[in-house]
């Protein structure tokens, strides 16, 4: 059963506090990427990752980080230095970086 | 980085009726995508039309793409209320291996 998933669906943090939002495809998908969407608004890019062990900051990486260890790994920690985390977070991936993205589920990150 | 922008940004009609959004672009693509994000969900690729395509159709869906006004359609026809969500058009102008999304188009299909 091939996909790309999310975990947790809701996250509650304090302020303050980092947390890492999991994601992982089983697509064999060479390309993956985070997306912040606020309510009402488009997706932006936060990092992305064409390959194993590179990524690349989007528009909006100040106060996030990632790693790509694994082809079908690619956590996001949300660090105490994003000034407004509260979001909901989307992972894609795709076989390269002009093709089709398949999107996970999201994880809506509540920071108080 | 925005590059595609849908117009309008929301949209109503009645179920049954046809339901037409748009998608305006700044620089010369390759490609254009549309997405659907049903609330609080991850977005859904819709279609990918080629700049060498002037239109592709998907079940009750069409897409047209002009590239010399730099813009595409997504028309859904017999609109039904499974079809109320988000439409996005991506496009891959800026060339740096990953696409960009526009901030999408709210469709509300009235019962």
């Amino acid at each position: 059963d091939g996909g790309i998933t999310q975990s947790p669906k809701y996250l509650f943090r304090k302020e303050g506090q980092n947390v890492t939002l999991s994601c992982e495809q089983n697509l064999n998908h060479d390309a993956m990427y985070w997306y912040r969407q606020d309510p009402g608004q488009g997706l932006r890019l936060i990092y992305y990752s064409q390959i194993v062990n590179d990524f690349q900051k989007g528009d909006i990486a100040e106060g996030y980080s990632v790693s790509r260890e694994k082809k079908e790994s690619f956590p996001l920690t949300v660090t105490s230095a994003q000034k407004n985390p509260t979001a909901f977070y989307l992972c894609a991936s795709s076989y390269g970086g002009y093709d089709e993205q398949y999107f996970g589920p999201g994880t809506r990150l509540t920071v108080t | 980085s925005q590059q595609g922008e849908e117009d309008p940004q929301a949209l109503s009609i009645q179920e049954g009726e046809n339901a037409t959004m748009n998608c305006s672009y700044k620089t010369s693509i390759n490609n254009l995508q549309w997405y659907r994000q049903n609330s609080g969900r991850g977005l859904v690729h819709l279609i990918l039309i080629r700049s060498n395509e002037r239109e592709k159709h998907s079940g009750r869906l069409r897409v047209t793409l002009d590239t010399s006004k730099k813009s595409s359609s997504l028309l859904i026809t017999a609109s039904r209320a499974a079809d109320t969500a988000s439409y996005f058009c991506a496009t891959d102008a800026n060339r740096d291996d990953k696409i960009i999304f526009g901030k999408g188009t709210r469709l509300h299909i009235l019962p």
